[in-house]
């Protein structure tokens, strides 16, 4: 079945370093793929989608490429702050299934 | 506007007793989502609504979770004889219901079951 796969975390770095996060996925269709960011006591938030190949998400300094030929869709910034400290999912929807297929997260810890 | 709210936010029973958690959607948005996040993984989906019926139920576990949406508005999440593997958080996301649109998720009901 479909399923997306993120790299295991803690992930910890130091403030103004480059952050990359894999995230591949399995899918039969052509989905369209997203990250999505929790802040420690808060709900998730949609950080950045793609809705076909070779678009590029971006936001908040973040971006992600919609890789079909490697099924990726990896999260990068350049420079990380101590705000950006969190957990971050990856996830896959169809258009016609609507349901989100999540990744298992990966815990990003940003020091000073 | 408001976001997606649930009710409550913290909810602890024992063993075989029934819940009810509730979910507001975003005022106007037709999908409605229910998931379910255990401690250290993603969410998994439960069952999704188009407006009042469930267009698809395919996550529900098994024949103790039941979720309703009469109205095409607020839903409830039932769980009877609660088992101790229930134990986690219930998330519930809205969307205005075209496909792939963005799902926009409430802070969860923690379910803890003893």
């Amino acid at each position: 079945g479909d399923s997306v796969t993120q790299m295991e975390g803690p992930v910890t770095l130091s403030e103004e370093a480059f952050l990359t996060i894999n995230c591949t996925y399995t899918a039969t269709g052509y989905p369209s793929l997203f990250w999505y960011v929790q802040y420690p006591g808060e709900g998730l938030q949609l950080l950045l989608k793609a809705t076909k190949a070779d678009d590029k998400g971006s936001n908040k300094g973040f971006e992600a490429t919609y890789r079909k030929e490697t099924t990726s869709f990896h999260l990068e910034k350049g420079s990380v702050q101590v705000s950006d400290s969190a957990v971050y999912f990856c996830a896959l929807t169809y258009n016609q299934g609507g349901k989100l297929i999540f990744g298992q997260g990966t815990e990003l810890s940003v020091k000073p | 506007g408001a976001g997606v709210s649930q009710t409550p936010s913290n909810k602890v029973t024992e063993k075989g007793k029934y819940v009810e958690l509730r979910c507001d959607p975003i005022s106007g948005h037709t999908a409605l989502y229910w998931y379910r996040q255990s401690l250290g993984q993603g969410p998994e989906f439960l069952i999704y609504f188009q407006g009042t019926g469930a267009a698809d139920d395919s996550g529900l576990p098994n024949d103790r979770f039941f979720a309703v949406r009469p109205e095409g508005s607020v839903s409830t999440l039932k769980i009877q004889r609660t088992e101790r593997g229930d134990s986690a958080v219930y998330l519930c996301a809205s969307s205005q219901g075209r496909t792939g649109e963005t799902q926009y998720f409430g802070p969860g009901t923690r379910l803890l079951v003893l």
